[in-house]
């Protein structure tokens, strides 16, 4: 089976600070990865997914930005953080069979 | 009008007691539904998928209504560990996967 490993798992960053987040998958290869953000109170918003290595597909524009160096690795980052980056970070891997998703631990981000 | 509305709560309800959750979403063209668990401060968790003849596991039956476009969760004999949030998930095309913004559960003693 599947595991998904995030880190960090808390955050706290200044405004206009850079920021890595990063993910890995074990337990499957040519995985169909994706960064989803939940807001306090809300839910998710799809922000990136990968279907292989170096494929990144934006659904939101924003100051955001993903990148897939290694086949289960997924990085998701920016160069100046907003206040309104604050967040709960979760990556996910799709199982190709049965349509569902499973998330990794999440990174809880704070944007001070 | 939201891709995928649910009710956010919270439901308060005495252990024992059965509880039922509604989704709607906007899509017609949506395939596949599920329905996520997610406890406070972790991530959402399979609960079940919802297939359109109905399905059941233990405690917990998923109906689906494709004309109706919802689909709803009903939770029989409460425990206290079944406080959560409730998401409802909806997919269309392979990468486009809607989340409701939950509905939250607390069984009390």
């Amino acid at each position: 089976s599947q595991t998904i490993h995030q880190w960090p798992a808390t955050l706290v960053q200044p405004v206009g600070s850079p920021l890595s987040l990063e993910c890995t998958v074990e337990g499957t290869s040519n995985p169909n990865l994706y960064w989803y953000r939940q807001a306090a109170g809300r839910g998710l918003q799809l922000l990136f997914y990968s279907v292989g290595i170096g494929q990144i597909s934006s659904e939101v524009p924003q100051n955001l930005s993903a990148s897939r160096p290694q086949d289960r690795q997924f990085i998701l980052s920016s160069k100046k953080l907003l206040l309104s980056d604050s967040g709960f970070y979760l990556c996910s891997q799709r199982a190709y069979l049965t349509d569902t998703q499973y998330f990794g631990p999440g990174t809880r981000l704070t944007v001070l | 009008r939201k891709e995928v509305e649910q009710d956010p709560g919270p439901f308060n309800v005495p252990e024992g007691a059965t509880v039922a959750f509604n989704c709607t979403y906007s899509n017609s063209a949506s395939q596949s539904f599920f329905w996520y668990r997610q406890d406070c401060r972790k991530e959402p968790k399979l609960l079940m998928s919802v297939y359109s003849s109905g399905n059941e596991d233990g405690r917990f039956t998923a109906q689906l209504n494709r004309a109706s476009q919802y689909i709803s969760l009903l939770i029989r004999d409460s425990k206290l560990s079944d406080s959560a949030t409730y998401l409802c998930v909806v997919t269309s095309e392979s990468h486009d996967m809607r989340f409701g913004a939950g509905t939250r559960l607390t069984v009390k003693p």
